[in-house]
């Protein structure tokens, strides 16, 4: 089952532009992830925020998490066509134990950067 | 040095039938965790293994099953192959367990597999 659920499902925007992903969730989490997938091959991580952190940033990247609302957003400043991909979120549960392991991913954010 | 390799990248198969795809982990990672996409959805969990021991299962029939080698690759088996099995299978590795909590996940390029 999907835990995480990004928001818009899909977004186009012009290069230069900023884009703003939401994600959010439904239980506990230890930290958050932010991958990037282009054309349906494999994934790429970007960002990892714990659930004791409010903000991180990584060049073009800042991710906010507000674990009172169970959400989190992705902000890619200064778009460029290259950032043309489908992000998704993805949670590690906040419990230990069984399961403790696994990532639960969102549908993702289909981002189309138009030169 | 070189990412999470999965062979092979395409694989076509008719109902009934059973299937096996491969993972190698970057150098020095012991955790290898297996995933299946679906066309407009996002990956799901289906195992993870550590040191050759499975340390978590999704939600996924027996059909669905795997194991790590002494040399932590990985394979992931799929027999009685169904229509919907249709997917992108997505292998992962990380470091280790890190105390419990999945850490950064390292994809591999996927395996896309129709069931014709």
């Amino acid at each position: 089952s999907q835990q995480g659920e990004e928001d818009p499902q899909a977004l186009s925007i012009q290069e230069g532009e900023n884009a703003t992903m939401n994600c959010s969730y439904k239980t506990s989490i230890n930290n958050l992830q932010w991958y990037r997938q282009n054309s349906g091959r494999g994934l790429v991580h970007l960002i990892l925020i714990r659930s004791n952190e409010r903000e991180k940033h990584s060049g073009r990247l800042r991710v906010t998490l507000d674990t009172s609302k169970k959400s989190s957003s992705l902000l890619i400043t200064a778009s460029r066509a290259a950032d043309t991909a489908s992000y998704f979120c993805a949670t590690a549960p906040g419990d230990s134990g069984a399961g403790s392991y696994q990532l639960t991913f969102g549908k993702g954010t289909k981002l189309s950067v138009i030169p | 040095d070189a990412g999470v390799t999965q062979s092979p990248t395409h694989l076509i198969k008719t109902r009934g039938q059973q299937v096996t795809l491969r993972c190698s982990p970057i150098s020095g990672h012991k955790s290898v965790s297996w995933y299946q996409q679906v066309l407009g959805q996002g990956p799901q969990f289906i195992f993870q293994y550590y040191e050759k021991e499975e340390r978590g299962r999704g939600n996924f029939p027996d059909r669905f099953s795997a194991r790590q080698f002494p040399n932590y690759s990985s394979e992931l088996n799929v027999n009685a192959l169904l229509l919907g099995d249709s997917a992108l299978y997505l292998c992962a590795s990380s470091r280790g367990l890190a105390g419990g909590v999945a850490e950064t996940q390292y994809f591999g390029p996927g395996t896309r597999l129709l069931v014709l």
